[in-house]
């Protein structure tokens, strides 16, 4: 248990809908990573959050969003839904604000199916 | 746009084989190269965290190696038993990334160790 913690862990939706995906990263965690998974492809990064700012944005779609509250969790947003948004959805949390000053715990994933 | 390459893609190997895979990444403006194990249906478990040319880690019969200056690393199981099988993920930071702090992962290595 890396004691990240994600919700759903898996959702069904259809093309046009939008759905929220939950982070809640380990204890005393700052750092919080947001990472999708398509078939055949490798992790890729969409965005970073530290302490509830923004730090770092990947290849994130404008019908993605994410936020970081102050509470520490973060919640991801995917909007008007295409079947190639089907994916497993990681979030990560580590200490500091930089991926260098440790490794990044891993959540369970949310597998999101869109049909 | 950063290239993380690793290889071989996938590796059959009998228990007891020893085994090494190989991450390349661009050698300018290092920072860190992580390490992580993921195994089916669970979340990616960091391995190592690498800062320094020359670095060598070791975590049981698992060890890895660093080379900046030619921008690689090695990941060598040593005795492989069935439960090392599991996909073997490299990521790469730059050094001042004015995008922050996000981590590049390779496609990973998938083992499969045969008893």
């Amino acid at each position: 248990d890396s004691g990240v913690t994600q919700t759903p862990k898996h959702l069904i939706t259809a093309t046009g809908q939008r759905v929220t995906l939950r982070c809640s990263p380990r204890s005393g965690d700052l750092s919080v990573y947001w990472y999708q998974q398509s078939l055949d492809q490798g992790l890729q990064f969409l965005i970073q959050y530290y302490n509830g700012e923004e730090r770092a944005k990947g290849n994130i779609l404008e019908r993605f969003s994410a936020q970081q509250f102050p509470d520490l969790h973060s919640e991801l947003n995917l909007s008007s839904l295409e079947l190639g948004d089907s994916a497993l959805y990681f979030c990560a949390s580590s200490v500091g604000q930089g991926a260098n000053t440790g490794e990044l715990f891993f959540g369970e994933g949310s597998r999101l199916t869109v049909l | 746009i950063l290239n993380v390459e690793q290889s071989p893609q996938s590796l059959h190997v009998q228990e007891g084989d020893s085994t090494n895979f190989t991450c390349s990444f661009p050698s300018s403006n290092f920072y860190a190269l992580h390490w992580y194990r993921w195994e089916t249906a669970k979340s990616p478990e960091a391995l190592f965290v690498m800062t320094l040319n020359g670095d060598e880690k070791k975590k049981g019969r698992i060890s890895a190696t660093l080379n900046t200056k030619e921008g690689y690393s090695y990941l060598y199981i040593k005795g492989s038993q069935p439960e090392d099988s599991a996909t073997y993920l490299c990521a790469f930071r730059l050094w001042g990334e004015t995008s922050g702090s996000r981590l590049t992962f390779g496609e990973g290595t998938q083992l499969t160790v045969n008893p």
